[in-house]
C-alpha cells in the first residue's frame, strides 16, 4: 500500500555540523509534504512544508528538498544544535488526510 | 496564549467502560484531528474534521467516534475501549488545508 517512510531510524550528529534526514514516499498524489519534530514528552511540532509542485523550500536553519522523480524528501538542518535533538517525522497530506512516517531519532553530540 | 488542550492527560481504565477525551483549541482553526502514537508505528490519524459538523475517517477509525458540534471542541469517544486502544493520543488543529498542524500535549491511555 501507499506509505511514507524514513531511510534511517537514528542519526547521530556532531554539534555544529549539518544534518540531513531522509524520507521516501510512495503516494505521488500528495498535496504537501511536511516535516515535524517531536521532543521527548511533547506533541509534534511543525517545522516546514513543501507543496508538491516545488523542489526546494528554505526556512530558518532548515531546508526541505523534494525529488519527485525518485519520490524522496529530505530535511537539512544547518549548524545542528543540542536543541535539535528529537524525533523527526516526515508526513504527507492528501485530501486533508495526514500520514506520518515512522520517525528518525536525531542525537546531537557535544 | 494560543493553545490546544487535552483532558485528561493520563487515564487508566478497564475494558468496556466508555470514555471521552476532550480537545479544545482557542486559535479559531477550522481543521481538527486525532492521532494515536504507538512504538514502531509512528503517528496514525484516527479522525479529522474540516469544520463544524464535518468529520471524516483517518487511517485507523475503528473503535472510535468523534463529534464537532462547535469549532473549538473535538472530543474523541471510545464507546467500549479494548486493550489494543492503549496508546498515546494527540489532538491537533490547523488552518483549512491541514498541512500545518498544532498538536496538543497528548493523552496517555491505558486500557486494562
Amino acid at each position: 500500500g501507499e506509505s511514507v517512510g524514513l531511510h534511517l531510524p537514528t542519526l547521530s550528529v556532531q554539534e555544529g555540523d549539518n544534518s540531513i534526514i531522509n524520507c521516501a514516499y510512495s503516494n505521488s498524489a500528495s498535496d504537501y509534504f511536511i516535516w515535524y519534530k517531536q521532543e521527548s514528552g511533547k506533541g509534534p511540532q511543525f517545522i516546514i512544508d513543501i507543496r508538491s509542485n516545488m523542489d526546494k523550500r528554505q526556512g530558518q536553519r532548515v531546508t526541505v528538498l523534494l525529488n519527485k522523480t525518485v519520490k524522496h524528501l529530505s530535511l537539512q538542518i544547518a549548524a545542528t544544535q543540542p536543541g535539535d535533538s528529537a524525533v523527526y517525522f516526515c508526513a504527507e497530506i492528501t485530501d486533508y488526510k495526514l500520514s506520518f512516517g515512522a520517525g528518525t531519532t536525531v542525537t546531537v553530540r557535544a | 496564549e494560543a493553545q490546544v488542550t487535552q483532558n485528561p492527560r493520563y487515564l487508566i481504565t478497564v475494558t468496556g467502560k466508555k470514555l471521552t477525551v476532550t480537545c479544545s483549541q482557542n486559535m479559531n482553526h477550522e481543521y481538527m484531528s486525532w492521532y494515536r502514537q504507538d512504538p514502531g508505528l509512528g503517528l496514525r490519524q484516527i479522525y479529522y474534521s474540516m469544520n463544524v459538523e464535518v468529520t471524516d475517517k483517518g487511517d485507523v477509525p475503528e473503535g472510535y467516534k468523534v463529534s464537532r458540534k462547535e469549532k473549538r471542541n473535538f472530543p474523541l469517544i471510545l464507546e467500549s475501549p479494548s486493550p489494543n486502544q492503549t496508546s498515546l493520543y494527540f489532538c491537533a488543529t490547523g488552518l483549512a488545508g491541514g498541512n500545518e498542524q498544532f498538536f496538543g500535549p497528548g493523552t496517555r491511555l491505558t486500557v486494562l
